[in-house]
Parts: structure tokens; C-alpha cells; sequence
């Protein structure tokens, strides 16, 4: 089975901080997508950062960074900065051969001022 | 672009009643996923419909159904409600192709009672 791990139900981070959240997967594939969603109380799924398992190098969107580790099946997503609307659910998701999602059980992140 | 819309935001209905719900993608898009959120069960995949045909599709029981038409719009049906459909709705869309980003709507809130 494909499983995704996210062994952080919740975090916390104090604003301007910076926090990373994990993520691992099992799959045997080696071409595939990495994504982060963030989902905030108004239960609108967002899109945080895209990788592509092919390119080495991390993805990085504004105060948004992984650290992609394929060898070991790692994806973790930084945030830096930390600012209050940051506060949500965020969820990490492959997609391997088909346009399916797997979404792991979540990290429920607080941020503090 | 106009966002991913769905229709109804809320709905109630009774054990044993069927109910319709509707996705409008994002402009050019052909491809619409559908996902159930649960508390119990998380995030789980129903089914991918691109260009009207059905291309993947997840393991839930022949109650739900789905179907897309020309203009990419899609439907989803549950038969039959049980009171574990109750559940947040989400329908996403994309291009179509492998790893593409796929973009939320606001979801459908089902209550069965």
C-alpha cells in the first residue's frame, strides 16, 4: 500500500519563527509529484508548494521551502517567518501514476503571537 | 480566472435519500477529482473524470457514481445514504496531465440523519 506518514498532529510556532513539518511516503515508483496543502478553518484546500520527484533541487515558494530527500522518502516543508494566517491544517499528498492525491492524516499548525 | 465552484455549500438529508452534487472547474481545465473528508478516515479519493470519461477511481462502494459532461462540469451522486456519508466534499481540477496541480473548490458539507 502507499502510505504517507505525517507523525505531527500538531505544531506550534511563534510568529516570525520558523517551523518545519514532516512528511514521509512509501512508493516504489521514481517518477512522481510531491504536494503540500494548507487547509484553513474555512476548509478551502490551498496549494502551498509542488515538487517534482525528478528535479533535485527543493522547491521554494516565498516563505515556503522543502527539503526533498528521495532516497529516503522524506518531504518536509519549512516555513519560514511564521505569520498568524499560517494557521491551518496542512497536509502532504503524492501523486504517483494516476492523478490521485494520497493525502497523508495531516499536522494542525498554532501559530502564537 | 474564476476559482473551482460547488454546489450546494450545505446540504441536509435523511438516511436512505440520494443526493447530487456539482463541481464547475476552472476555466480550460478538463480534468475534476473528487475526495471525501472525514474525521474518521481523512482525506480519501471517489473518482477522476477527464474529457466525460471516468479514469480513476477510488474504493468506495457502487453508491457513489459520478459523471462529467462537454463543458467539464461534473456531478457526483450518492444512492442510498448511510449516515457514515456524512462527510466534506471536495472537488478539485486540473489540465489532465500526470502531476498537475490540482485546484480545490469550497466543498460540499453533507449531513445524513
Amino acid at each position: 500500500a502507499q502510505t504517507v506518514t505525517q507523525s505531527q498532529p500538531e505544531m506550534s510556532v511563534q510568529e516570525a519563527e520558523t517551523v518545519t513539518l514532516s512528511c514521509t511516503y512509501d512508493t516504489s515508483e521514481s517518477d512522481y509529484y510531491l504536494f503540500w496543502y494548507k487547509q484553513p478553518p474555512s476548509r478551502q484546500m490551498i496549494l502551498v508548494i509542488r515538487q517534482e520527484a525528478y528535479k533535485q533541487q527543493n522547491a521554494t515558494e516565498n516563505r515556503f521551502s522543502v527539503n526533498f530527500q528521495k532516497a529516503a522518502k522524506s518531504f518536509s516543508l519549512k516555513i519560514s517567518d511564521s505569520q498568524l494566517g499560517d494557521a491551518a491544517m496542512y497536509f502532504c499528498a503524492p501523486i504517483y501514476n494516476t492523478d490521485k492525491l494520497i493525502f497523508g492524516t495531516g499536522t494542525r499548525l498554532q501559530v502564537f503571537p | 480566472k474564476a476559482g473551482v465552484t460547488q454546489t450546494p455549500r450545505y446540504l441536509i438529508k435523511t438516511r436512505g435519500q440520494q443526493v447530487t452534487l456539482s463541481c464547475s472547474p476552472i476555466s480550460g481545465h478538463r480534468s475534476v477529482s473528487w475526495y471525501q473528508q472525514t474525521p474518521g478516515q481523512g482525506l480519501q479519493f471517489l473518482f477522476e473524470y477527464f474529457s466525460e470519461t471516468q479514469r480513476n477511481k477510488g474504493n468506495f462502494p457502487g453508491r457513489f457514481s459520478g459523471r462529467q459532461f462537454s463543458n467539464s462540469r461534473s456531478e457526483m451522486n450518492v444512492s442510498t445514504l448511510e449516515l457514515g456519508d456524512s462527510a466534506l466534499y471536495l472537488c478539485a481540477s486540473s489540465g489532465g496531465g500526470l502531476g498537475e496541480t490540482q485546484y480545490f473548490g469550497p466543498g460540499t458539507r453533507l449531513l445524513v440523519l
